[in-house]
């Protein structure tokens, strides 16, 4: 069974701290993406990556940033924690081919204070 | 550019109801279409998918076709139970694009004993 590890269930930052959410894939996927989930706004694309060292910006990636220096593992930045970035973030792998469905983590519940 | 639509929630059910979510969607290729389930406390997991017209996803006893004349692709169960109860979305994924999903804003569902 494919499994996506993210590394922290809860996180409590303070404004202004640099925040790193870890996301580990042991399946071999190409692709690699980081969403936030928010009540009546379902999931938004931050980032995504198809291959190492590669990154696109998704539907809001203001106020972050990513690293993918190995194909399995991807890591979404938070330079400058703000409170509108309190959120469940949520990571997801895939293949590259457009029926592969994704698999996600269980999602990291982030509160900026 | 592609769009998912959902119903809006909450669906409060009783015990052994017919449940139906709708979902419909517009996509400029030819997308495959999948739906996914988020317990609580979770992250979202695929439930089940379908990849061209006339096919017809399954699993846990959940059903839905893939509806290419109408752009539909409506969940359905026969008898749901307490331990249905949790976040739907419905997604798209165009395979002649860049594969980055299209998710619905998810419908949660109730189910009372």
């Amino acid at each position: 069974d494919v499994k996506v590890t993210q590394s922290s269930r809860y996180l409590v930052k303070r404004t202004g701290e640099k925040v790193f959410l870890e996301c580990v894939q042991d399946m071999d996927h190409e692709n690699m993406f980081w969403y936030r989930q928010d009540p009546g706004l379902g999931l938004r694309l931050i980032y995504f990556s198809y291959d190492v060292k590669m990154k696109e910006k998704g539907d809001i990636p203001e106020g972050y940033s990513v690293s993918r220096e190995k194909k399995e593992r991807f890591s979404l930045i938070l330079e400058s924690a703000s409170t509108n970035q309190t959120s469940m973030y949520l990571c997801a792998s895939s293949f590259r081919v457009g029926n592969s469905p994704l698999h996600f983590g269980n999602g990291t519940r982030l509160t900026v204070t | 550019g592609d769009s998912v639509t959902q119903m809006e929630g909450p669906v409060t059910l009783s015990e052994e109801a017919f449940l139906t979510i709708n979902c419909t969607y517009t996509a400029t290729g030819y997308p495959s279409l999948f739906w996914y389930v988020q317990y609580p406390g979770e992250g979202l997991q695929l439930l089940l998918k379908a990849t061209k017209a006339d096919d017809k996803g399954s699993n846990k006893g959940f059903e839905a076709t893939y509806r290419k004349e109408t752009t539909s692709f409506h969940l359905e169960k026969g008898s749901v139970q307490v331990s249905d109860s949790a976040v739907y979305f419905c997604a798209l994924s165009d395979q002649g694009g860049s594969y980055i999903p299209t998710f619905g804003r998810g419908t949660s569902l109730i189910v009372h004993p």
